[in-house]
C-alpha cells in the first residue's frame, strides 16, 4: 500500500502569512495527487488535483506543485477561512490512500 | 449543483449490521464512480469502497473486505453500503464521494453520516 506522509503535522501561521505544506509518497505516483481542505464539522473539499490544477472555485492563493514522490501545497497569503486541516491523496495506485493531514492554525 | 446525502447511520452493537445510503442529484449519476470514505473521531480519511457507474465493478479496502458490500440503484440515484459484523473500530463518520471522470480523486462529498459501534 502506498504510504503518504505529510509534514508538518501542525503549522502555526499568522493571517497574511505564507503556508507551505509537504506530502511525500513512498513510491512514485507521477502527478496523481489531490489536496483537500477540511474545516471542523465539514466534509473535505477538493482543492487541487493532478498535483497542480486548482479545482473549480478555489482561490488563486492556493497552489500545488511536485511530481514523483514530493509534493507541496502553498497558500500564499493566509486568510482567516484557510485555517483548517489539509490532506493529500494519491490516486496512482490501488488502494487510493490519504496522508494523515496537516493542521494549519493561527 | 451536485448534492450527495448520506443516511442510515446510528448506534449499533458489535457484531451488528447497518446499511448506509447515499442519494445523489445534480449530475448524470450512472456516469460516475461513487466511493465511501470514513473518518474515525479525530482521525484522518480512509477510503473503503467504490462502485463503477454501471454497478458492474466494485472494490474494497482490505480493512472492510468480506464485511462490507457496496451496491447502487441507478433508477433511484442511490448508492448503498451494507456493513456487517461491525466492530468498535468501525465507529466513524462515513462519507460518500463522487469521483472525477476517469480519475480516482473525489470531486464532491456528502456531509457524512455517523456510525457508532458500541455495547
Amino acid at each position: 500500500e502506498m504510504v503518504m506522509t505529510q509534514s508538518p503535522a501542525t503549522l502555526s501561521e499568522s493571517p497574511g502569512g505564507r503556508a507551505t505544506l509537504s506530502c511525500r509518497a513512498s513510491q512514485s505516483i507521477n502527478s496523481h495527487l489531490a489536496w483537500y481542505q477540511q474545516k471542523p464539522g465539514q466534509a473535505p473539499r477538493l482543492l487541487i488535483y493532478g498535483a497542480s490544477t486548482r479545482a473549480t472555485g478555489v482561490p488563486v492563493r492556493f497552489s500545488g506543485s511536485g511530481s514523483g514522490t514530493e509534493f507541496t501545497l502553498t497558500i500564499s497569503s493566509l486568510q482567516s477561512e484557510d485555517f483548517a486541516v489539509y490532506y493529500c491523496q494519491q490516486y496512482n495506485n490501488w488502494p487510493r490512500t490519504f496522508g494523515q493531514g496537516t493542521t494549519v492554525e493561527i | 449543483e451536485v448534492q450527495l446525502l448520506e443516511s442510515g447511520g446510528g448506534l449499533v452493537q458489535p457484531g451488528g449490521s447497518l446499511r448506509l445510503s447515499c442519494a445523489a442529484s445534480g449530475f448524470t449519476f450512472s456516469n460516475y464512480v461513487i466511493s465511501w470514505v470514513r473518518q474515525a473521531p479525530g482521525k484522518g480519511l480512509e477510503w473503503l469502497s467504490d462502485i463503477s457507474g454501471s454497478g458492474g465493478s466494485t472494490d474494497y479496502a482490505d480493512a472492510v473486505k468480506g464485511r462490507v458490500t457496496i451496491s447502487r440503484d441507478n433508477s433511484k440515484n442511490t448508492v448503498y453500503l451494507q456493513m456487517n459484523s461491525l466492530r468498535v473500530e468501525d465507529t466513524a463518520l462515513y462519507y460518500c464521494a463522487k469521483e472525477a471522470w476517469n480519475y480516482a480523486y473525489f470531486e464532491d462529498w456528502g456531509q457524512g453520516v455517523l456510525v457508532t459501534v458500541s455495547s
